[in-house]
């Protein structure tokens, strides 16, 4: 188990640019989430997949964003057109899925900065 | 829709204090319920546990237990040290697996 992984750590970015985001689960999971999370407060769900297909996402996320995860494994999240209140830790998580309600694994994040 | 409502911090302890965090839910069914922790400069980590009603999640000297006649699911720990500064969220999850977090409590243990 080499938990989750996420890429970069860090992106600062001026206003209006597009940005990237990547995340790895744990290999064995179905479901990947991801989440923003700004200062002093909890994370925010923003959409999730099982296996390839998107089955939710948030009202939070504006057409800028958009998520996928082909074949089912790693996951990229793209923000277009950066406004500054985009300025946020985005986090990934896995979990087994399945019916019962599994922990979530989240790995370490990456933190945007829009100037 | 889904909440999660956490009691605001920060809280600051001595050493060796007992701690309680409050949390209250809002849910259609019955969620799961759980605490996860952030340490400073680190990611979530998964505390504990409760699937069902009178469960009584553990971990590392905290106890949590899922009350379904007040909807809470109360963090406590007897003996608070140091290391135990951290911010704690607590979080339900119902369909779809997805977790809906409170805003989060930081504790600060003094020595």
């Amino acid at each position: 188990d080499t938990g989750v992984s996420q890429n970069p750590r860090h992106k600062i970015t001026k206003r209006g640019q597009n940005v990237t985001f990547r995340c790895d689960p744990i290999s064995e999971h179905n479901r990947l989430y991801w989440y923003r999370q700004t200062l002093g407060q909890g994370p925010e769900f923003l959409t999730y997949f099982q296996n390839e297909a998107q089955l939710e996402k948030s009202r939070l996320l504006s057409d800028r964003f958009s998520a996928e995860r082909p074949k089912g494994s790693f996951s990229t999240l793209e923000i277009q057109r950066t406004e500054q209140g985009d300025s946020a830790m985005y986090l990934c998580a896995s979990s087994p899925g399945g019916r019962v309600v599994s922990p979530l694994h989240f790995g370490n994040g990456t933190r945007l900065t829009v100037t | 829709g889904d909440s999660v409502t956490q009691m605001e911090g920060p809280v600051t302890l001595s050493e060796e204090a007992f701690l309680t965090i409050n949390c209250t839910y809002t849910a259609t069914g019955y969620p799961s319920l759980f605490w996860y922790v952030q340490y400073p400069g680190e990611g979530l980590q998964l505390l504990l546990k409760a699937t069902k009603a009178d469960d009584k999640g553990s971990n590392k000297g905290f106890e949590a237990t899922y009350r379904k006649e007040t909807t809470s699911f109360h963090l406590e720990k007897g003996s608070v040290q140091v290391s135990d500064s951290a911010v704690y969220f607590c979080a339900l999850g119902n369909q779809g697996g997805k977790l809906i977090f409170g805003q989060g409590t930081e504790l600060s243990v003094k020595p």
